[in-house]
């Protein structure tokens, strides 16, 4: 079956410091990618998306690419700020019919002032 | 403009006595689902709606229930709690059960006393 490996946690890094939180998948055919983010007390929102090998989502300065030869889709922030420290998801959401999504475990990150 | 409501967002109920969650969507999405997530690990499914059609997770306790009355709403029902259901319960919705994102509500925190 489908599977997400995330990078274990927790991440914890000072403000400004660069991050990437690896996520690497398992999947029949061209899943579409996800990562979300939830923060304490809230659901989950989307972040980003690719859903194609090579897309590259991007959104509030975070950027993932779909890459399919590493079945992988890693997370990265240039620039952390304390309001990013949340709990962050990666998914995937088969492109068929039977499918449903299949999420990592998250990890944890807490960034420093 | 919120697009997944849950009510109440916070829930105490005791041991044994039926409860009743619910979810509504302003999307008009076909597919519904309900989760349980404990100590921000991923969310576990517990069944879906594909319209009217529901699907429920192998694993999932008959102790869960859920009604889907219309296309807005949906509720999950748990018959008898136990001291284990304590958990975030999240609500979210999606266009299409293939390669689409899911939309989130804010979720239900259940406490079992």
């Amino acid at each position: 079956g489908d599977s997400v490996t995330q990078m274990e946690g927790p991440v914890t890094l000072s403000e400004e410091a660069f991050l990437t939180i690896n996520c690497t998948y398992t999947a029949t055919g061209y899943p579409s990618l996800f990562w979300y983010v939830q923060y304490p007390g809230e659901g989950l929102q989307l972040l980003l998306k690719a859903t194609k090998a090579d897309d590259k989502g991007s959104n509030k300065g975070f950027e993932a690419t779909y890459r399919k030869e590493t079945t992988s889709f890693h997370l990265e922030k240039g620039s952390v700020q304390v309001s990013d420290s949340a709990v962050y998801f990666c998914a995937l959401s088969p492109n068929t019919n039977a499918g449903k999504s299949t999420f990592g475990d998250g990890t944890t990150l807490t960034v420093k002032p | 403009d919120a697009m997944v409501i849950q009510n109440p967002r916070y829930q105490v109920t005791q041991f044994g006595k039926p409860v009743t969650l619910s979810c509504s969507q302003t999307l008009n999405h076909n597919v519904m689902y309900w989760y349980q997530q404990k100590s921000s690990q991923a969310p576990k499914l517990l069944f879906h709606y594909y319209d009217k059609d529901f699907n429920n997770e192998a694993d999932t306790p008959d102790n869960f229930q859920s009604r889907r009355p219309n296309t807005s709403f949906c509720f999950l029902d748990i018959r008898s709690p136990g001291l284990g259901d304590a958990a975030m319960y999240l609500c979210a919705t999606s266009r299409d059960t293939r390669s689409y994102e899911q939309y989130f509500g804010p979720g239900t925190r259940l406490t079992v006393t």
